[in-house]
């Protein structure tokens, strides 16, 4: 099946550091990719939504300054957190929409783990 | 404002018990309702999509829907300890990508 493949699976850095997460679509091209965060026993909660060859779109109270995202391939979207404080340590999964047409599956990545020291 | 309501939980149940976990919804305008489940520090993996009123089974799931009464749930028959996760009711509206998570059940199957 369909794999969306994540990395990196865990990242610690030190405050006011940028951390890159990396999402690709393996075997398929995603025109749109979404960015979630998950705090400790948590809901995931839609960062927003990367689109191909052009600007993400952000949901309410995420600041897309401080969360970089490129999507500049059919495979591959990029977060970048930037000046990264300890707040900011969370688990970030990316997902693409897979099963073809219609079929309106997402799925994830495995994840990435940020602890900000 | 869209939502899900879940119940937290923890649930527990007896191995080979039917576990039954439910989730409503707010938007009426609510078209497709996904069940995924979460083990500790990994990501989502989906288990059953529903689409229509009624029952969708898949093996040991059965996932349950009725859009006048706006809940979806998910049975889980002969409890396995490895279903011991916390489970998400998701749904996503017509024409959209975007999936909204409930804040999910934990599940306890007791061996």
């Amino acid at each position: 099946g369909a794999v969306v493949s994540q990395h990196p699976s865990r990242v610690i850095c030190k405050s006011g550091t940028s951390v890159k997460i990396e999402c690709r679509s393996l075997d398929f091209q995603a025109t749109t990719m979404f960015w979630y965060r998950q705090f400790p026993k948590q809901s995931l909660m839609l960062m927003a939504t990367s689109n191909e060859g052009s600007k993400a779109t952000y949901e309410q109270g995420v600041e897309k300054d401080k969360f970089l995202i490129n999507h500049a391939s059919l495979t591959l979207s990029t977060l970048t957190v930037t000046s990264a404080h300890p707040e900011d340590s969370s688990f970030y999964i990316c997902s693409a929409e897979t099963g073809g047409s219609g079929a309106n599956v997402l799925t994830f990545g495995a994840g990435s783990r940020l602890t900000v020291l | 404002q869209k939502e899900v309501e879940q119940n937290s939980g923890p649930l527990s149940v007896p191995e080979g018990a039917i576990a039954s976990l439910n989730c409503t919804y707010s938007d009426r305008g609510s078209q497709s309702f996904f069940w995924y489940r979460q083990y500790s520090g990994k990501s989502p993996e989906l288990i059953m999509s529903i689409y229509s009123n009624g029952d969708k089974e898949d093996g040991r799931f059965t996932a349950q829907l009725n859009k006048a009464s706006q809940y979806v749930s998910l049975l889980i028959r002969d409890s396995q300890p490895s279903d011991s996760a916390t489970y998400l009711c998701a749904w996503r509206g017509a024409g959209s990508y975007q999936l909204t998570f409930g804040k999910g059940t934990k599940l306890s199957v007791i061996p």
